[in-house]
């Protein structure tokens, strides 16, 4: 079946530096989701990406759909302590394998 | 717009004992999932559903698990008996049937089984 890996599984910084969370994927994928969930709370979407190399910003996130479809990244810009959270990829496969797996995060706290 | 409601927040009960778990989707949303998430870890498929129809139950453990949603909207989740293994939470989400396919999830049920 598919396999998902996130690395770091958790990253600590200090407020404004950045941050970056990498996916990857064992099977080429149709898209691929991020999701924040914060301490406590329930994951929240993000973004989702579709096409090879695919790059989105949303503020000071920026994501990065990999060439062929199986990895990707989300880096944050200066980061700020309302960043904290779980960051995760959740990947759809391509055919008939369409469902949804969910990496196992990367856990984010910046330090004031 | 009203978000994914779910009930209970917090159940805490012992094994062996049955738990069921009630969602309701956004409104419109045609597709309803069933999610377990372990601690330090992500969301986990349980079953998913189009309308009424259970498109998706690959994952989930039928000799104690049941899914239900009858009318193509509210949707309940049984585990009977549960096991101490069965604690997690157990989150619900909807989205539409296409496009982007966001999913929008509940605040989950905290399940702690002694």
């Amino acid at each position: 079946g598919q396999q998902v890996m996130q690395i770091p599984q958790y990253q600590h910084v200090q407020e404004g530096e950045d941050f970056t969370t990498y996916c990857n994927s064992s099977t080429t994928l149709s898209n691929i989701q991020w999701y924040k969930q914060r301490p406590g709370g329930h994951p929240v979407f993000l973004i989702q990406l579709v096409k090879s190399g695919e790059v989105k910003k949303q503020k000071r996130l920026t994501f990065q759909f990999g060439e062929a479809k199986k990895n990707s990244s989300l880096h944050i810009t200066a980061t700020q302590t309302t960043d904290v959270g779980t960051y995760f990829c959740a990947c759809r496969g391509g055919g008939s394998n369409y469902k949804l797996t969910f990496g196992k995060g990367t856990l984010l706290t910046v330090n004031p | 717009e009203a978000g994914v409601v779910q009930s209970p927040r917090y159940k805490i009960i012992e094994k062996k004992q049955p738990v069921a778990f009630w969602c309701n989707p956004i409104s419109g949303h045609n597709t309803l999932y069933w999610y377990r998430q372990n601690l330090g870890q992500g969301p986990e498929l349980l079953i998913r559903y189009e309308n009424e129809e259970a498109v998706d139950d690959s994952q989930l453990p039928k000799d104690r698990f049941s899914a239900e949603r009858l009318k193509g909207v509210d949707s309940t989740l049984k585990i009977q008996p549960a096991e101490l293994g069965d604690s997690a939470v157990y989150l619900c989400a909807s989205s539409w049937p296409w496009g982007v396919e966001t999913q929008y999830f509940g605040p989950g049920t905290r399940l702690l089984v002694l």
